[in-house]
């Protein structure tokens, strides 16, 4: 069974830059890929990213490209997610998801319990 | 970029059969996935590729997918099932591909 224990929320301000890491546990993070997904308040889910293990390469949603950089330490099963130059709309609850990619298409079956992220002046 | 419609909102008494869809171009040609979303908890799987359900997940809840609609199918509905649900599927029709929600559709049991 996968766990995912993501860090706690932050505040920051506009032009700043979060960085939100993810803990796994129950798997190796070799062993998974890791995606991203965050859900503005009273809004939709959105995907930012992830690893495509076909690829062998982390892939960003256009939207966020340039802006957010998804990084992993394999000695610590630990990924992280580093969004730049934020602005109020980035205010978010972020959520680490492991994919599974199969049969062209990807799906995420394992969520961390999300971050808060508030971005104010 | 590809685009999924839900109806923001259905809404069935319990015991009823309630149907949430998932409308796009030639939907039927992709992989379709559900998500469940109670209140302040994060997104759980409930169908994928379609039609399967994860382990854990009662066999109220199925799903199809032909055509320009996919639907979700929860048979039964306790009060439990009030969420928000989200198809997903991948759009490879960009350089990467991307990952792709519909907006969601709250479900209220009456």
């Amino acid at each position: 069974q996968v766990q995912l224990v993501q860090s706690g929320a932050e505040v920051k301000k506009p032009g700043a830059s979060v960085k939100v890491s993810c803990k796994v546990s129950g798997y190796t993070l070799t062993e998974l890929s890791m995606h991203w997904v965050r859900q503005a308040p009273g809004k939709g889910l959105e995907w930012m990213g992830g690893f495509d293990p076909e690829d062998g390469e982390t892939i960003y949603a256009q939207k966020f490209q340039g802006r957010v950089t998804m990084t992993e330490d394999t000695s610590t099963d630990t990924a992280y997610m580093e969004l730049s130059s934020l602005r109020s709309e980035d205010t978010a609850v972020y959520y680490c998801a492991t994919g599974v990619r199969s049969y062209s298409t990807h799906y995420f079956d394992y969520w961390g319990q999300g971050t808060l992220v508030t971005v104010s002046s | 970029s590809y685009v999924l419609t839900q109806p923001p909102s259905v809404s069935v008494a319990p015991g009823k059969t309630a149907r949430i869809t998932c409308g796009g171009n030639n939907i039927g040609s992709k992989s379709v996935h559900w998500y469940q979303q109670k209140p302040g908890q994060a997104p759980v799987l409930v169908i994928y590729y379609d039609s399967d359900r994860p382990s854990g997940i009662p066999e109220r809840f199925s799903g199809s997918n032909s055509g320009n609609t996919a639907t979700l199918t929860i048979s039964r509905v306790e009060a439990g099932d009030e969420a928000d649900y989200y198809c997903q599927v991948w759009d490879s029709s960009s350089d990467h591909g991307e990952v792709v929600f519909g907006g969601g559709t709250k479900l209220t049991v009456l």
